[in-house]
């Protein structure tokens, strides 16, 4: 079966530090990949995905990631990061094929601490 | 304005009780999703819906039973909760059936305390 995997549970950085977090997949096909962000109090929201193309992709507030298949990794990044970045970050995956086809499959979150 | 929403948002009860959670999406899409978040923070997903047709069933005790009265309502009754039915519940929806390349969009969640 499918499985992601997040390096860090808990990330702890200054303002303007830069970021990133680590991501894995174990499915050898081809996949879809997805960073959501979930803030304090809120719902899950996706902050980038991978479809095909330019691996590495742009999303949101700055958050950017790039998809590297030979490592099997999804690595999301960003230069500076604000207070407002403070937040819990999932990294999933869907494949095209397998057993897992089409279902979206989760890392187990890595919760992103800002200091001010 | 809320894309997905779930209620209720907290949801404390006893063990043996039975409980409903309801979802509602106004994006208009055709798939709707249930998904448990353990103790271990892993989202793993549970039901799928597609035009109200069960599309993904995956390996959940069948005191769990979802309803799609419609293609914008997914709704989870469980019966006879167990402490172990304690987790973070979301709901979310995707435009169509091509399940590899829809984004899922999710709602605010639902935490069920069972004591």
């Amino acid at each position: 079966a499918q499985s992601v995997s997040q390096h860090n549970h808990h990330v702890i950085l200054s303002e303007a530090a830069s970021l990133e977090l680590g991501c894995n997949y174990s499915y050898g096909g081809t996949v879809n990949l997805f960073w959501y962000v979930q803030y304090p109090g809120q719902h899950l929201q996706l902050l980038l995905k991978y479809f095909s193309g330019d691996p590495l992709v742009k999303g949101i507030k700055g958050f950017e990631a790039e998809f590297i298949k030979s490592k099997f990794s999804f690595n999301l990044r960003k230069p500076s990061v604000q207070w407002s970045d403070t937040a819990e970050y999932f990294c999933a995956v869907k494949s095209a094929g397998g057993t897992s086809y089409g279902k979206l499959t989760f890392g187990q979150g890595t919760i992103l601490t800002v200091h001010p | 304005d809320t894309a997905v929403s779930q209620t209720p948002k907290y949801l404390v009860t006893q063990m043996g009780n039975d409980k409903s959670i309801k979802c509602e999406q106004n994006l208009g899409h055709d798939t709707m999703y249930w998904y448990k978040q353990d103790s271990k923070k892993f989202l793993k997903i549970m039901f799928s819906y597609n035009n109200k047709e069960l599309i993904i069933n995956e390996t959940v005790p069948n005191r769990f039973s979802p309803k799609s009265p419609d293609k914008a309502h997914l709704n989870l009754h469980i019966n006879s909760l167990e402490l172990g039915d304690s987790a973070v519940y979301f709901c979310a929806s995707s435009q169509g059936a091509l399940l590899y390349q829809e984004t899922q969009y999710f709602g605010p969640g639902t935490r069920l305390l069972v004591l």
